[in-house]
């Protein structure tokens, strides 16, 4: 257990609407990541951080934008939903050692829909 | 730019049979690892094993199995007698070497492994 929680689980959310995505963790890593799922694409990376208000864009983020103003919270907004937004969404921590890439532990989801 | 294959997107089998789940890789870093996670029904996503590119030898834990061949690009996942608990979709994932940002995974599409009774 990584200590990761994701806050809502499930959201039903109207087209134009704001929506924001919180992601907690509680171990400190320094790095976490936004990842949304659909089917025939697998996971693909929305944005990343770094750090305490370090950020960078992933693959698919159009339309997205995070903020992280504490290490533990990793914040994701969708300022005016679209369906196309419709999706599972993952965040991530980075377990890090020695400067090496090491594993990527996931929270459980949240489930979007757009209507 | 990075890429992973998962050719079969559906696997059926019978418990107590071995399957192999394939992944295929693309990248131009000398430096990469290579992952696989799996995802239940309940939907979360379980981390299983890395890899690094410099080292090939093949890992094996309880009924799971993992052959790393770059001359093929290949990191497939074998799971031997499976049972019903198995049936999962499996993603295999790569990342490079790390830079000031950290390592970012590139996913394959997913393996929907079923397993029946």
């Amino acid at each position: 257990d990584a200590g990761i929680t994701q806050s809502p689980r499930h959201k039903v959310t109207e087209t134009g609407t704001p929506v924001t995505l919180r992601c907690h963790q509680t171990e400190n890593h320094r790095y976490m990541y936004w990842y949304r799922q659909d089917p025939g694409h697998g996971l693909r990376l929305i944005h990343y951080s770094y750090g305490v208000k370090d950020t960078d864009k992933g693959e698919v983020s159009d339309g997205y934008s995070v903020s992280r103003s504490k290490t533990e919270d990793f914040l994701l907004t969708l300022e005016s939903a679209t369906s196309s937004q419709t999706s599972v969404y993952f965040c991530a921590i980075r377990v890090t050692s020695g400067g090496a890439p090491y594993e990527q532990y996931f929270g459980p989801g949240t489930r979007l829909t757009v209507t | 730019a990075q890429k992973v294959t998962q050719a079969q997107t559906e696997i059926s089998v019978v418990e107590k049979e071995d399957v192999t789940l394939d992944c295929v890789y693309e990248t131009r870093d000398t430096t990469y690892y290579l992952f696989w996670y799996k995802q239940p029904p309940s939907g979360e996503l379980v981390f299983l094993i890395r890899r690094n590119s410099f080292d090939e030898q093949n890992e094996i834990s309880g009924r799971y199995s993992w052959n790393f061949q770059k001359s093929t690009s290949s990191f497939n996942f074998t799971i031997t007698a499976s049972q019903v608990v198995d049936s999962a979709v499996y993603f295999c994932a790569l990342s490079g070497a790390p830079t000031g940002g950290g390592n970012k995974l590139t996913f394959g599409t997913g393996t929907q492994l079923k397993v029946e009774l």
